[in-house]
């Protein structure tokens, strides 16, 4: 079983919509959470931290559930440049990410 | 201000021949983290360098190795190249705590 585990998608949504990512996690022992974005054929960008309490920012929301060690993204009123892959990523000590496989979401106009 | 740079951005090898990547970090940098993304994976954890001190390893073979100089930038060396060893090599640096800033990556063949 992967550490950080994500449906791989592709998810093709028009734009407007809304899309959600999950993810989940296996080591109760990772400290900190974060979504990436990886555009086709560069390298991965931080996109938001995810905390416990749930954060915003602007058309993105982020949640963390420890107890079920599950993890999630909100893209509201989604645009053409939000077509990416989405990587769930959890830290476990000194700095060492750990990435999910990557969710491929097109936006379609 | 520059970011992480990476070098060579591209190159191709043959089996059992022998690469050295380059990274150089962010100015004010100290960590170094080597990651290997495979086409349709996510980013794979290699090795991170703090003041010169590799402070984490993953589950690579020997065959992998890396350093970090005295100005922090850093190499990794992969020796016996394996067709499997064909990936993006991403170089990420930060202050030693927070985030990460990836470089474009060296773009390795095998054939």
């Amino acid at each position: 079983r992967k550490e950080v585990e994500q449906d791989p998608g592709p998810f093709n949504v028009p734009e407007g919509a809304t899309v959600a990512f999950n993810c989940t996690y296996s080591n109760s022992a990772s400290q900190s959470f974060f979504w990436y974005r990886q555009d086709c054929r560069k390298e991965p960008k931080l996109l938001m931290s995810v905390y416990s309490s749930g954060n915003e920012d602007g058309r993105f929301t982020a949640q963390l559930n420890r107890a079920s060690q599950y993890i999630s993204l909100l893209i509201r009123d989604s645009k053409l440049s939000d077509s990416a892959t989405y990587l769930c990523v959890v830290e476990r000590g000194a700095q060492k990410l750990v990435f999910g496989q990557g969710t491929r979401l097109t936006i379609n106009p | 201000d520059a970011g992480v740079t990476q070098s060579p951005t591209h190159l191709i090898k043959t089996r059992g021949q022998h690469v050295t990547l380059r990274c150089s970090p962010i100015s004010g940098h100290k960590s170094v983290s080597w990651y290997q993304q495979v086409l349709g994976q996510g980013p794979q954890f290699i090795f991170q360098y703090y003041e010169k001190e590799e402070r984490g390893r993953g589950n690579f073979p020997d065959r992998f190795s890396a350093r970090q100089f005295p100005n922090y930038s850093s190499e990794l060396n992969v020796n016996a190249l394996l067709l499997g060893d064909s990936a993006l090599y991403l170089c990420a640096s930060s202050w030693g705590a927070g985030e990460l800033f990836f470089g474009e990556g060296s773009r390795l063949t095998v054939l």
